[in-house]
């Protein structure tokens, strides 16, 4: 199956600086998405981005579908930024039906100190 | 804005113990997804389904059945529950089709089996 690796496992920032996290999967894709997961657990939608660039305020996300990469640009982190970010893959299942099967990164825990 | 709810946040079980998780959604999504959170193995998936009474395998389904006898509500049934079965459960749904098929997350559910 497809594989998705997320890179650095662990990011440690001071307020108000840049960062950037890397996603890179293994084989084609239907889509990609980037979540931020809060302190309780609950996963949070970021991006639903299967190709091009696309920004929400401080953050902001790439997708190179032919080169098999994402990217996702936080600036000016705050603490609130602090949690696990995951992104994940939408792969066919077999058959060639499309229902959606993410295959999820490991994650990258970010930290931010005031 | 799309809503997906968990039945309980917090859920204490017995071994051997029947336990269900109950998921609803309110935007007459197709598909609909349950994944289990453990450390150091990410997200898994459990089951899903792309229609009422229509189940499909993830990669961990041993152990659990699901119902869906409606098209908003996803059950997860734990048969017998087992300590190893302690975990974060996550329930998604999303649309089906290639074009859009955004999966979005409920708040979870901590499930501890002693």
């Amino acid at each position: 199956g497809i594989q998705v690796e997320q890179s650095p496992p662990d990011l440690i920032l001071q307020e108000g600086a840049n960062s950037t996290l890397r996603c890179n999967f293994s084989d084609s894709v239907n889509n990609l998405q980037w979540f931020h997961q809060n302190p309780w657990g609950q996963l949070i939608n970021l991006f639903y981005i299967p190709s091009g660039t696309k920004q929400n305020g401080r953050l902001s996300a790439t997708t190179v579908a032919t080169e098999r990469y994402s990217l996702l640009y936080i600036s000016s982190s705050q603490t609130t930024d602090s949690g696990v970010y995951f992104c994940a893959a939408l792969t066919s299942s077999a058959g060639g039906t499309s229902y959606g099967k993410l295959t999820f990164g490991q994650g990258t825990i970010l930290t931010v100190h005031p | 804005d799309v809503k997906v709810t968990q039945s309980s946040r917090y859920l204490v079980k017995r071994t051997g113990e029947k336990v269900f998780l109950e998921c609803v959604q309110d935007m007459d999504h197709e598909n609909m997804f349950w994944y289990r959170q453990d450390p150091g193995l990410g997200l898994r998936l459990i089951y899903f389904s792309y229609d009422v009474k229509m189940k499909e395998k993830g990669d961990i389904p041993e152990g659990y059945s699901v119902s869906r006898e409606k098209k908003e509500r996803f059950s997860l049934i734990l048969e017998s529950a087992s300590t190893n079965q302690t975990s974060m459960y996550l329930c998604a749904s999303s649309l089906v089709g290639i074009s859009y098929n955004e999966q979005f997350f409920g708040p979870g559910t901590r499930l501890t089996v002693l």
